[in-house]
């Protein structure tokens, strides 16, 4: 089954520490997306690539880094420069930059920082 | 689960009746349109989407319909069932050259059997 998978589903980390979130794609798509989720708030775009070795910053980048090695590897590392980062992380893939296509997203990293 | 939308404005519905589910979406030159679902823990799921040469979309119970004027969506789910039971999400498109979906906060449906 085609799909897109994100790892762990739960993660602890200590303040100050950096961590890198996992999201591999088996769905031959050119770009994928890095989003944020908050209680109560819609999804926010953190980055994006839109092809190998590519990536741009989206709305909420400051405090994240990003690699696109490999078509169907997306890593997020969130960095202690990140004031906030307890949240739920998602990663989507779509079948390219071109207009008009759906995202498909995995099930999520819900990270917990204490 | 995940507590992905604490405060959420929420539908309560009975198993059977049908459930509209409303968005009202603001850039006015958005011309791609969304609905997702998302479980609890889960990741969104693609339900059906409209372009806006479109007024109405249907797929198998649900209908997308829109109204560019009040730059107004909804989603329709007919004979609604306790697997409906998610929080829904509308998204927004503009053509900007990136395809960079705008996601409104998403409403709770509660179907009760």
């Amino acid at each position: 089954d085609g799909g897109i998978t994100q790892s762990p589903k739960y993660l602890f980390r200590k303040e100050g520490q950096n961590v890198t979130l996992s999201c591999e794609q088996n769905l031959n798509h050119d770009a994928m997306y890095w989003y944020r989720q908050d209680p109560g708030q819609g999804l926010r775009l953190i980055y994006y690539s839109q092809i190998v070795n590519d990536f741009q910053k989206g709305d909420i980048a400051e405090g994240y880094s990003v690699s696109r090695e490999k078509k169907e590897s997306f890593p997020l590392t969130v960095t202690s420069a990140q004031k906030n980062p307890t949240a739920f992380y998602l990663c989507a893939s779509s079948q390219g930059s071109s207009y008009n296509s759906p995202l498909h997203f995995g099930n999520g990293t819900r990270l917990t920082v204490t | 689960g995940e507590s992905v939308g604490l405060h959420l404005p929420t539908l309560s519905v009975q198993e059977g009746d049908n459930s509209i589910i409303n968005c009202a979406y603001s850039n006015s030159a958005s011309d791609y349109f969304i609905w997702y679902k998302q479980e609890s823990g889960k990741g969104p799921q693609f339900i059906i989407d409209i372009r806006s040469n479109m007024d109405k979309r249907q797929g198998q119970r649900v209908t997308v319909l829109l109204n560019k004027t009040v730059k107004h969506l909804s989603l329709q789910i007919a004979a609604t069932q306790p697997g409906d039971s998610a929080v829904y999400f509308c998204a927004e498109q503009a053509p900007t050259g990136f395809q960079k979906l705008v996601f409104g906060t998403g409403t709770r449906l509660l179907v009760s059997p």
